[in-house]
């Protein structure tokens, strides 16, 4: 079965402080991951993904397939990174489609 | 930059009705999808659309749901006799490619009564 889990709903921390959202996934075959991100009353958008290893606003996330994971990390979280976290999987076939976890709400105190 | 837009951005419908939803993609696009979001769930994946017909649809995506890309701008999901579960955001989102990322627009929130 193709499926991502984020078992965190909420996360919060305080400003500077690390943080690190977990992702796990289940897939057989080279799985395609991506976090998106969406801020209040704002449109999903790409925040990265697996593929192009960068680091996009201080995030960064590597794919461990030992561990089947893909934990977004960043080490000082800000105020502005408050917002809704999804993991996303390119499911299987060739239409692009999406798989996303339930997603994890960020929540930075100053 | 190029931005997804969806109309309208709130539909409230009474239960058995029609409804449509629109959504204006990217025009270097060619890839659509069609995903929900049912208040406190994940998001879910409904239909993949490509060259004028589906590629894909999930099993949510039964005979009440239908897409269409009529005149190669507007691409629309109609739900034919809505029931009150249908009650959910609703977002569209294109690609260039099935390996490239996905530009979502605001979604749709439709609340059925």
């Amino acid at each position: 079965a193709q499926r991502v889990t984020q078992p965190e709903k909420l996360l919060s921390v305080f400003k500077g402080a690390p943080v690190e959202l977990k992702c796990n996934y289940s897939y057989s075959g080279s799985p395609e991951l991506f976090w998106y991100v969406q801020y209040s009353r704002q449109r999903l958008q790409l925040l990265l993904r697996h593929i192009s290893r960068e680091s996009i606003k201080g995030f960064t996330a590597d794919l461990n397939k030992g561990e089947t994971s893909f934990h977004l990390k960043k080490p000082f979280a800000q105020e502005e990174d408050s917002a809704m976290y999804y993991c996303a999987l390119k499911g299987s076939g060739n239409t692009g489609k999406l798989i996303f976890g339930q997603g994890t709400t960020l929540q930075v105190k100053p | 930059e190029p931005e997804v837009t969806q109309t309208p951005s709130h539909q409230v419908t009474q239960m058995g009705q029609e409804v449509i939803l629109r959504c204006v993609p990217i025009s270097n696009h060619l890839y659509f999808y069609w995903y929900r979001q049912i208040l406190g769930q994940k998001v879910e994946f409904l239909v993949s659309f490509y060259n004028n017909e589906i590629s894909e649809k999930s099993e949510i995506f039964d005979d009440q749901f239908s897409v269409e890309r009529p005149d190669g701008s507007n691409f629309t999901l109609k739900i034919r006799s809505t029931k009150l579960e249908d009650s959910a955001m609703y977002f569209c989102a294109g690609t260039g490619g099935p390996g490239q990322p996905q530009h979502f627009g605001d979604g749709t929130r439709l609340s059925i009564l």
